[in-house]
């Protein structure tokens, strides 16, 4: 089955530093990916859609200077949280959908960011 | 925007006992999803509702597409220990990206 990495699954890092989060679709070729941010027991919320060569979709809300998505291939797309501050400190998934259509939805297993 | 409203909140029930849960919606979705959240992982899928009317089983789950395109509902029958875990539905609307819109997910805690 369509299987998606992420990568790392939990990092702790500094006020002020850049942490970049990798999401990676193993087994299938994916045109979109979907970025999400999950508070303790709330339910996920979309950041943003990163679509293959071609610049990021942001909900209403999310700073894109501050979150910074990159999707240069099929198969990876980034992001990366600039000068983390302490609310920055979630739970943060990504999604993959494959270039057959929407069937599935697969998602990562998730980073946990704690910002100190 | 759109929003799903999913209930319950929480449930805590006795192994063995039968469990459900649904969604709804104020605005047409053109697919269902139910997934499960274990703690500090990534949501997996667990069934996808592609039709109104669709009744769908993943062995002891089944799940169905409400005929209104607003509703959907999900079942666990006979449930046991590993069945614990949030769960939540989500939705794709016919008009507009391929983004999913979340339910507020249904905590589930079994009792052995």
């Amino acid at each position: 089955g369509a299987v998606v990495s992420q990568h790392p699954s939990w990092v702790i890092c500094k006020s002020g530093t850049s942490v970049k989060i990798e999401c990676r679709s193993l087994d299938f070729q994916a045109t979109t990916m979907f970025w999400y941010r999950q508070f303790p027991k709330q339910s996920l919320m979309l950041m943003a859609t990163s679509n293959e060569g071609s610049k990021a979709t942001y909900e209403q809300g999310v700073e894109k200077d501050k979150f910074l998505i990159n999707h240069a291939s099929l198969t990876l797309s980034t992001l990366t949280v600039t000068s983390a501050h302490p609310e920055d400190s979630s739970f943060y998934i990504c999604s993959a959908v494959g270039t057959g259509g929407g069937y599935g939805y697969t998602f990562g297993s998730g980073t946990r960011l704690t910002v100190v | 925007g759109q929003q799903l409203n999913q209930s319950p909140q929480s449930m805590f029930i006795q192994e063995g006992e039968d469990v459900s849960m649904n969604c709804t919606s104020s605005s047409i979705f053109n697919t269902w999803l139910w997934y499960k959240q274990d703690p500090g992982e990534g949501p997996v899928l667990l069934i996808a509702l592609y039709k109104a009317g669709e009744l769908t089983s993943n062995g002891r789950l089944t799940a169905q597409f409400g005929i209104t395109r607003k509703d959907s509902f999900l079942n666990i029958s006979a449930s046991i220990p590993s069945d614990v875990g949030i769960y939540f539905c989500a939705g794709q609307a016919i008009q507009g990206a391929q983004k999913l819109v979340f339910g507020q997910g249904t905590r589930l805690t079994i009792n052995p």
